[in-house]
């Protein structure tokens, strides 16, 4: 089973501020990972598929990258209703797993 | 638009079983594999189970494998997941989710709660 590692578990930034979360797969995934965006009380929305491509609708200011394996989403400049807990899930082989989420505070 | 409605949760005692519905509706059903998502209380997302339009290849988590059973029925836009032999650790909202491209869950459903307790 491929572990994916996220990293920071939590982080509190201002509006405005550039934040980096990462995700780490413990084996190759090639470009089969995907980024999550989780509100309280709501069911996930896709942001980010294929490591690198954002899914219709969501802001330019949210991108994915890749570097082997080591993934990061990035958020350019942060709004108030980017508060939420980001997953990674990679779909590379089953069975499919997700990161344990990083949960993005804004003050 | 997309809709996926999941139905048939609710309160079990170990041991039982529960079947969970997801009704797809605002895309070509038969198009996209389809997933089932969990998510235990104040816990993270835990994938289940997918499985891909011809109705044969089907995946399962571990904790799954021989206890859950994936369908679908195509004639009626219709996703299934069988529990069986259900534990108090598979207490959890259970989303139906439609895959897209590269494997991605793009559209998911508001999920149903499954809560197993004596």
């Amino acid at each position: 089973e491929i572990v994916l590692t996220q990293s920071p578990a939590a982080v509190s930034l201002s509006p405005g501020e550039r934040v980096t979360l990462s995700c780490r797969a413990s084996q190759s995934v090639s470009t089969f990972l995907t980024w999550y965006q989780q509100k309280p009380g709501q069911a996930p929305r896709l942001l980010i598929y294929d490591a690198s491509s954002r899914a219709t609708g969501i802001p330019d200011r949210f991108s994915g990258s890749r570097s082997g394996t080591e993934f990061t989403l990035t958020i350019s400049s942060l709004e108030p209703e980017d508060s939420a807990v980001y997953y990674c899930q990679q779909r590379s082989a089953w069975p499919s797993t997700f990161g344990q989420g990083s949960k993005l505070e804004i003050k | 638009e997309v809709q996926l409605v999941e139905s048939g949760g609710g309160f079990v005692q170990p041991g039982e079983s529960l079947r969970l519905s997801c009704a797809g509706s605002g895309f070509t059903f038969t198009s996209y594999a389809m997933s089932w998502i969990r998510q235990a209380p104040g816990k993270g997302l835990e994938w289940v189970s997918t499985i891909r339009v011809n109705n044969f290849d089907k995946y399962y988590g571990d904790f799954a494998k021989g206890r859950f059973t994936v369908s679908r029925d195509n004639s009626k836009n219709m996703l299934y997941l069988q529990m069986n032999n259900l534990r108090g650790d598979d207490t959890a909202v259970y989303y139906c989710a439609k895959d897209g491209r590269a494997g991605a869950s793009d559209s998911w459903g508001q999920g149903t709660l499954v809560t197993v307790s004596s």
